[in-house]
Formats: structure tokens, C-alpha cells, sequence
């Protein structure tokens, strides 16, 4: 089984702060055929599903923003939302598959 | 833009088999370029990955569900379907219908969800 662990659980910054979610996986994500690491972050709104934001770690999913960012390599990972807009207000989660099971991290509700 | 739509009852009793059904539109289950995905929220909670379906049949699912879960795909139809059999009140949630995309392992196209509740 895979196990993804989001850190904190909840996280309020004030309007144009940094935001910071961790995500740590308990198998690697990097596939050492292309050198690229098979994780992805969502954001999901109330009564929404959820919205692909990041793959590959790092590479934003095209309509993105360029204040949301992801980081990391391996087994530890995070997302940075560099300045806090209101729109921002939502759950965030990772994802990740590995061998022929998927599995998201708990989920960061994120607040002002 | 592929796009989804889930449908199926929104109440099932305890015991009885949860049937739910996925539409796709503006691309073709049969062109291998997805697998085919149910995943669940219950209320409050987060993303449980049910398991996914190729076009060829071949299926993958969560061993904690495994038992009890049938995946199919019906390619004349361009529609997948979830089969959940001895529900309880623990597999009340959203269920979402979406695409795997292999190439960069994520799921890029979500249907809006459909509330199961089992209740008798």
C-alpha cells in the first residue's frame, strides 16, 4: 500500500501571505527512467470536485496560477501558495500512484 | 475536453449492491488514453481511490475494497461502471467518476459527483 501524510491538517494565513502544505509519501515518487516525480496537488472548493493544480511536482497545470508552486523529490514534498488571495480558501490534497494503486494524502483545509 | 457525469441511485439499503454508472463525452473510452476511475469522499472527509479500468477490461482497485468492488467498461456505450456489493453506512460518500492519466500520473477530468447514502 501506498500512504501519503499532509502537514498540518489546517492552516490560516492572512490575505497575500505565504502558504505552506506538506505532503510526505511512504513510497518514492521518482521514477528513475525520466528523472521525474509522479506527484500531483488538487484544490477542491466546497460542493466542487477536485481541481488538478500541479503534476510532476513541480509543473502547474495549465490555467494556474504562477503563486501556487510545488516542491520536492522523492518522498517529501510541499506546495507553496506565495501570496494568499481569497479565492485560494480551500482543501488541498496530494496524490500519488504507485505500482497499480493510487492513493491521496488527508487533505489541508487551507483559510484566511 | 473529455467531461463525465455520474448517475445511479442516491439511496441504497444496507446489504444491497451500490450501481453506479459514468458517461463520457468529447472523447472515446476506447482510445487508450486514460484509464477509467472511481474514487469517493465521505461526508467531512477526504479522497478514497476506489480503483480504475482500461478499455481493453483490465481493472485495479483498492485491496481494502477489492473484495467487493467490480469495475466494467462498456466501450459501445463510452461508459464505465462501479459495482459495490454488502454495503454499509461506511460507504456512504460522493462518488466521483475520472480519468488516470498514465503520462503524468494524475486525474485531470472529474465528474461533479453523485451522493450515495446508504440508509434503510
Amino acid at each position: 500500500d501506498i500512504v501519503m501524510t499532509q502537514s498540518p491538517d489546517s492552516l490560516a494565513v492572512s490575505l497575500g501571505e505565504r502558504a505552506t502544505i506538506n505532503c510526505k509519501s511512504s513510497q518514492s515518487a521518482l521514477y528513475s527512467s525520466n528523472n521525474k516525480n509522479y506527484l500531483a496537488w488538487y484544490q477542491q472548493k466546497p460542493g466542487q470536485p477536485p481541481k488538478l493544480l500541479i503534476y510532476w511536482a513541480s509543473t502547474r497545470e495549465s490555467g494556474v496560477p504562477d503563486r501556487f508552486s510545488g516542491s520536492g523529490s522523492g518522498t517529501d514534498f510541499t506546495l507553496t501558495v506565495s501570496s494568499l488571495q481569497a479565492e485560494d480558501v480551500a482543501l488541498y490534497y496530494c496524490q500519488q500512484c504507485y505500482s497499480t494503486m493510487c492513493s491521496f494524502g488527508q487533505g489541508t483545509k487551507l483559510e484566511i | 475536453q473529455v467531461q463525465l457525469q455520474e448517475s445511479g441511485p442516491g439511496l441504497v439499503k444496507p446489504s444491497q449492491t451500490l450501481s453506479l454508472t459514468c458517461t463520457v463525452s468529447g472523447g472515446s473510452i476506447s482510445s487508450g488514453d486514460y484509464y477509467w476511475s472511481w474514487i469517493r469522499q465521505p461526508p467531512g472527509k477526504g479522497l478514497e481511490w476506489i480503483g480504475y479500468t482500461y478499455y481493453s477490461g483490465s481493472t485495479y482497485s483498492n485491496p481494502s475494497l477489492k473484495s467487493r468492488i467490480t469495475i466494467s467498461v462498456d466501450t459501445s456505450k463510452n461508459q464505465f461502471s462501479l459495482k459495490l456489493s454488502s454495503v454499509t453506512a461506511a460507504d456512504t460518500a460522493v462518488y466521483y467518476c475520472a480519468t488516470y492519466y498514465y503520462a503524468s500520473g494524475t486525474y485531470p477530468y472529474w465528474g461533479q459527483g453523485t451522493l450515495v447514502t446508504v440508509s434503510s
